[in-house]
Formats: structure tokens, C-alpha cells, sequence
């Protein structure tokens, strides 16, 4: 069972630079998050998704934007990196009420410098 | 401020004491859930409570849902090196599509 996947696992980049960190999920879910954990802290949610072609901001949804053309992917875009972006990001998926788990990825460990 | 404030923020203890980790807030949930988070990883759920008062047991663990649902705790009974982890927890507010994540305990068990 796949679950859901992050790619890549670690990513440095220059500030400036973009790049999308990719999830894709094979439980048909139709809810997907994005979360951004700092060191030593919790999760802070970014972006989450109630179906294709439906996304919403969460907390902390500056500087980042998402699409959700399928049901299976979600992918999250930073356009112009900043150091302040340096976090471990987690995609998140479940299927339906909340009696059900949040299934998370592995992360993805991103460093702007 | 965060809306979901747990205690303590770190917790090292010895292999068969006994702890207890809070999670409090000043608003009402509809239902509150407990995650381990290892090095590396992403969290994995524990548990789900739903119902003000509801207390739900996982082996030597103790979950309890305030009567109010505004806060909840987790009770570890003779603590293992294997609990070594963090410990989330995360509301739900009016049944919503969005979890608010607490800052998390950060407990440490030396054999």
C-alpha cells in the first residue's frame, strides 16, 4: 500500500527560486492537506483540498499556491523562495469524517538559502 | 497565541513511570485527535474522541475528552522507550474540513 506520496524527500534552494513539492494519494480520498512543521513544533496547515477542483487557504497560505486537477494529486507551488519558507512539509489525505485518520506522508525537507 | 496549547513541551522520564500529556483550549471542539509523530516521519494517528467526557484506552494509553471538549489528555501508564516520540494532538472545530494542530509534547524514555 503506497498511502501517500511526497517528492522529493529534500530539496535546497536559492532564495528566488521556485519549485512544487509533489503529493499524490491512492485511496481515492477526496480531502488532501498541506501542513508546514517548523523544528520542535506542530503543524501549521497551508492549503487543503474538499475535491478536485476545490481549494481553500488555511492558516499560514502566503507565498505558496495549490491546484487539484485530480482527485489523486496535490501539488504545492513556492514561487519566489524565501529563508523564512525552511520547514518540513507534510501532505496529508483522508476520506471522510473525522472519525476517520489523516493519512500523512513522509515530508518533504525544504532549505532556502 | 496557538488555539490549541499542550503540556508540557518536553518530557524525559524513565522506563516504567507514569505521565500525563494536556491539551487545552478556550473553544469547543467537535472532535479532538491524538497523533505520534517519529523522527522523519509523518504522524500517525492514535485516536479520535468525539463525545464531552469520553475516555477511550489503547493498550497502557488513556485518552479523555474534557466534559466541555475544550481540552483533553493522554495518560501513558509504565512508560516504554518504544513511546519515545511527539505527541499531537489536533481539533476539529464545528465538524469542519480543517485540523488545528497543537504544538505538540516532545517526550524522551530512557531505559
Amino acid at each position: 500500500n503506497a498511502g501517500v506520496t511526497q517528492t522529493p524527500k529534500f530539496r535546497i534552494l536559492k532564495i528566488g527560486q521556485s519549485m512544487t513539492l509533489q503529493c499524490a494519494q491512492d485511496m481515492n480520498h477526496n480531502y488532501m492537506y498541506w501542513y508546514r512543521q517548523d523544528p520542535g513544533m506542530g503543524l501549521k496547515l497551508i492549503y487543503y483540498s474538499v475535491g478536485a477542483g476545490i481549494t481553500d487557504k488555511g492558516e499560514v497560505p502566503n507565498g505558496y499556491n495549490v491546484s487539484r486537477s485530480t482527485t489523486e494529486d496535490f501539488p504545492l507551488r513556492l514561487e519566489l523562495a524565501a529563508p523564512s519558507q525552511t520547514s518540513v512539509y507534510f501532505c496529508a489525505s483522508r476520506g471522510g469524517p473525522w472519525g476517520q485518520p489523516q493519512h500523512f506522508g513522509d515530508g518533504t525537507r525544504l532549505s532556502i538559502l | 497565541t496557538q488555539l490549541l496549547e499542550q503540556s508540557p513541551q518536553f518530557l524525559s522520564i524513565q522506563e516504567g513511570e507514569n505521565l500525563t500529556v494536556y491539551c487545552n483550549s478556550s473553544s469547543v471542539f467537535s472532535s479532538l485527535q491524538w497523533y505520534r509523530q517519529e523522527p522523519g516521519e509523518g504522524p500517525v494517528l492514535l485516536v479520535t474522541v468525539v463525545t464531552g467526557g469520553e475516555v477511550k484506552k489503547l493498550k497502557r494509553l488513556t485518552f479523555q475528552f474534557g466534559d466541555a471538549r475544550k481540552d483533553s489528555s493522554l495518560h501513558i501508564t509504565a512508560a516504554q522507550p518504544g513511546d519515545t516520540g511527539l505527541y499531537l494532538c489536533a481539533g476539529a472545530l464545528n465538524a469542519g474540513n480543517m485540523l488545528t494542530f497543537g504544538g505538540g509534547t516532545r517526550l524522551m524514555v530512557k531505559p
